[in-house]
């Protein structure tokens, strides 16, 4: 199994471009999730989704849009960048078996970002 | 609200040293908590994970972590720290009643040689 895969690596934008970060994961997993991580705060929850057809905003969903057509994958939008947005962003998954936050995360790679 | 506290930003030891990394937190219910490992340009790896019963929990890597309910807190402890366990530590709580994880905002560990 590969687990969470992201691409691109790495990836420079000009202020007011836009871009798609792609993340899949081949674990079946039900809940998907993106994050950034600034340096010293941690990770911040972008959006999550519990299923296919399912997502719901996180703590910073502003300036992002997600879908979820399929359980394997969880592309992140970014539509109109700004310099706020350079940042590492990192999509998780977890089965939810036991029911709901209790099961572990899977991480992709992570995606730096860098907005100009 | 459920809220994490790493209250260290970086910790230096030396190698064979042990080490103990401090998560406080709070929340409503039963914690689900959580010890996350991040390499340099890196994801994150679980080292262990704690949501009943025994209150010392056994992870990877020879990595330990206590939950004290009294004190509201899951440190994280390893007897004696290899040059390898040099990385950033992240605490995490399985935000009750939801599909979300609050996340700490890291331990960053050196280790001298």
């Amino acid at each position: 199994n590969a687990g969470v895969t992201q691409t691109p690596k790495f990836r420079i934008l000009k202020i007011g471009q836009s871009m798609t970060l792609q993340c899949t994961q081949d674990m079946n997993h039900n809940y998907m999730y993106w994050y950034r991580q600034d340096p010293g705060m941690g990770l911040k929850l972008i959006y999550y989704s519990v299923g296919a057809g399912i997502t719901d905003k996180g703590e910073v969903p502003n300036g992002y849009n997600v879908s979820r057509s399929t359980t394997e994958d969880f592309p992140l939008r970014l539509e109109l960048a700004a310099p706020s947005q350079t940042s590492v962003y990192f999509c998780a998954s977890s089965s939810g078996l036991s029911g709901r936050a209790s099961n572990e995360q899977f991480f992709g790679p992570g995606t730096r970002l860098t907005v100009l | 609200a459920q809220s994490v506290t790493q209250p260290d930003i970086h910790i230096t030891v030396s190698e064979g040293a042990s080490l103990e990394l401090r998560c406080n937190y709070s929340y409503g219910a039963t914690p689900y908590l959580f010890w996350y490992v991040q390499s340099p340009g890196q994801g994150l790896q679980l080292l262990l994970k704690y949501f009943s019963g025994d209150t010392l929990v056994q992870g990877i890597k020879g990595f330990e972590a206590e939950f004290k309910r009294s004190q509201s807190s899951f440190n994280l402890r390893k007897p004696s720290v290899h040059w390898s366990d040099a990385a950033e530590y992240f605490c995490a709580v399985g935000a009750t009643g939801t599909y979300k994880y609050i996340f700490g905002t890291g331990t960053r560990l050196k280790v001298l040689a």
